[in-house]
């Protein structure tokens, strides 16, 4: 049972565009998410996060949004850089639990 | 401040082994999870420690277990592999209250031949 969904396994996108990730999860419980960043051979460092009372958050180029009643959250990367190219995460976890449930990644590609 | 190291790196090993995997949190960092990363199932959590304690454990098989010591240094031990059991295992570590990000070490990536 995936309870974070991300349902597009790659995207591409120019530079300079906006890149927009998705992610859906069904456990009404959850109240924290997070957005990681992957590269090959590297462990996931940290993006972003928003917590539930929130439905907006904002650091430099990363905006994550967050619509409680849809069960979705998204990361907005603008404008996309090539460093941007990786494996991006969207993570939850539930009050009272330090347990993160991850989605499945996407993967993205900045193209020149 | 140093990061999450995790050793080995790489290892190879053939069904039926055992293999113990091994974890430096942040200093200062209590907790330490262990994540398996495989290509179809994604990130998935194994389990948690906290003060030497497991605090929360994912949906795997008993072979998979894990102990913390009092500096925090973390290992993880799988018995019996299985072919399966081929993945990238990553530990991340934070400084306790929920909602502390947490950093990832590197991994180690197992295969099981």
């Amino acid at each position: 049972d995936q309870q974070v969904k991300q349902n597009s396994p790659s995207l591409s996108v120019q530079e300079g565009r906006i890149s927009i990730l998705n992610c859906d999860y069904t456990n009404s419980m959850f109240d924290y998410f997070l957005w990681y960043k992957k590269y090959p051979a590297e462990g996931p460092t940290f993006l972003i996060s928003i917590s539930s009372i929130k439905d907006k958050n904002e650091d430099g180029r990363f905006t994550v949004f967050l619509n409680k009643s849809a069960k979705h959250l998204s990361l907005h990367i603008v404008p996309s850089q090539p460093g941007d190219s990786a494996v991006y995460f969207c993570a939850a976890s539930a009050i009272g639990n330090e347990k993160l449930t991850f989605g499945t990644g996407t993967r993205l590609t900045i193209i020149p | 401040k140093a990061g999450v190291t995790q050793t080995p790196r790489y290892l190879i090993k053939t069904r039926g082994q055992q293999v113990t995997l091994s974890c430096s949190p942040i200093s200062g960092h209590r907790s330490v999870s262990w994540y398996q990363q495989t290509p179809g199932q994604g990130l998935q959590f194994l389990f948690e420690y906290f003060s030497e304690t497991q605090r929360n454990k994912g949906n795997f098989p008993g072979r998979f277990s894990g102990r913390q010591f009092s500096n925090s240094r973390s290992e993880m031990n799988v018995s019996t592999l299985e072919l399966g059991d081929s993945a990238l295992y990553l530990c991340a570590s934070s400084l306790d209250s929920r909602g502390e990000t947490q950093y990832f070490g590197p991994g180690t990536r197992l295969l099981v031949l």
